[in-house]
């Protein structure tokens, strides 16, 4: 199975700066995802990312506020722009994984930031 | 994806069995059912998948109704590690291999 690394592990950020977040995957992987989960709630898809296209995004998330890159199979980034107090959530990242079955997902363990 | 339903927590004894229940009515036959867990403070962690027959592994086992319109995740002897966020999710290629997740089933575990 897959093992993601994904960096930050925590931050704490000044409104109106960005973060970028990274994850590292051990394995070639055709798609990554991006995933938000606010205080207390479930999880909620922010894009899908494919090694040489433009992220697809879900409804609610836009490019110039959660721009993604994806620069080869193995790598992608997810950066917070322009953060307020309403960012603060984890941030993670999953990649598909046939080794949990057929549509099967591995996660990194998350980014946890905070926007003071 | 099709959807599913949980109840929002449940609670344990430790050492006890524990059955977790999802409903998935409108569940499609090339659906595959899936479970993940997400302990306190990381990712939700894969935990077991089926299709059809009722599956275990080192984790749990997975029941699965006859008309696959729900299925019950068993955990034999829950332990306090096990407390955790317990999300079942249909999956398929159809929705573009993205992930829906629901508000899942949070498992407390008493002592």
């Amino acid at each position: 199975s897959a093992v993601i690394s994904q960096k930050p592990s925590r931050d704490i950020c000044q409104r109106g700066t960005s973060l970028t977040i990274q994850c590292q995957v051990d394995s070639q992987v055709t798609m990554m995802f991006w995933y938000r989960q606010q205080p207390g709630q479930s999880l909620t898809l922010i894009a899908t990312a494919n090694q040489g296209s433009e992220a697809t995004y879900e409804s609610g998330f836009v490019i110039d506020k959660f721009p993604i890159s994806r620069p080869n199979l193995t790598f992608s980034t997810l950066t917070v722009s322009n953060m307020s107090p309403e960012d603060s959530s984890i941030y993670l990242c999953s990649v598909e994984d046939r080794g949990r079955g057929p549509y099967g997902y591995t996660f990194g363990s998350g980014t946890r930031l905070t926007v003071v | 994806d099709a959807k599913t339903t949980q109840p929002n927590s449940m609670e344990s004894n430790e050492e006890e069995p524990v059955h977790l229940p999802c409903n998935h009515s409108t569940i499609s036959g090339t659906d595959y059912i899936h479970w993940y867990r997400q302990l306190p403070s990381q990712g939700p962690e894969y935990v077991i998948h089926g299709l059809t027959s009722n599956v275990n592994n080192r984790m749990a086992s997975l029941a699965i109704a006859e008309d696959r319109k729900s299925s019950t995740l068993i955990l034999h002897r829950a332990t306090l590690r096990d407390a955790a966020v317990y999300y079942c999710i249909l999956r398929d290629n159809t929705g573009g291999f993205k992930t829906i997740f629901g508000a899942g089933t949070r498992l407390f575990v008493k002592a």
